[in-house]
């Protein structure tokens, strides 16, 4: 069973939608959580860390659920800037690696 | 401000060949990785380095191997390449404190 799971879409969304992707991971050990955003052909970069209460960086919110072993990402207003793919990131407590989804595709449409 | 910078961006090499992937990064971090990326699968450890003078695999180490020059510097070595090493090479660092990882630009690496 993979370490993290995502829907890998593609999700095709009109500018100015609202768009929700979901992640679950399978370790309850798991302790670090985090959304990075890849573009076409580039590096992934860090979009935002979760938290436990759940945190809010502009249009983006990020959620976690550990009971039920999944965090969320809520894109609002999207815009056509915000097309890439999402990767979940998860880290396991007392191990060095981080383990990745195999991300979400979004194209936000005019 | 460099972060992380790998070479080479582009490679083709035959079956057999062999060759080496440079990675610096000069932010200081203790932890370097070298993942794969390959359609449908995300990225996958190779190997890593906790600290300089330490090396561990990952989930697919086989194929590769790598040396921790030093606190800036991680290699990653293919001995003889095949076909199925065909893909997208990334080395990051990690910072500590937060737990970011930075990556470098890839390295495109064709095995024909």
């Amino acid at each position: 069973r993979k370490e993290v799971e995502q829907d890998p879409g593609p999700f095709n969304v009109p500018e100015g939608a609202t768009v929700a992707f979901n992640c679950t991971y399978s370790n309850s050990a798991s302790q670090s959580f985090f959304w990075y955003r890849q573009d076409c052909r580039k590096e992934p970069k860090l979009l935002m860390s979760v938290y436990s209460s759940g945190n809010e960086d502009g249009r983006f919110t990020a959620q976690l659920n550990r009971a039920s072993q999944y965090i969320s990402l809520l894109i609002r207003d999207s815009k056509l800037s915000d097309s890439a793919t999402y990767l979940c990131v998860v880290n396991i407590l007392r191990q060095n690696n981080l383990f990745f989804g195999t991300g979400t595709r979004l194209t936000v449409i005019p | 401000n460099a972060g992380v910078t790998q070479t080479p961006k582009f490679q083709v090499l035959k079956t057999g060949q062999s060759m080496t992937l440079q990675c610096a990064q000069d932010m200081n971090h203790n932890s370097m990785y070298w993942y794969r990326q390959d359609p449908g699968m995300g990225l996958r450890l190779i190997y890593y380095s906790a600290s300089e003078g330490t090396t561990d695999k990952g989930e697919v180490p086989n194929g590769y191997n790598v040396s921790r020059l030093n606190k800036r510097e991680f290699s990653l070595r293919l001995e003889s390449a095949a076909p199925s090493q065909t893909s997208v090479y990334f080395c990051a660092s990690r910072d500590r404190d937060t737990g970011e990882l930075f990556f470098g630009e890839g390295s495109r690496l064709t095995v024909l």
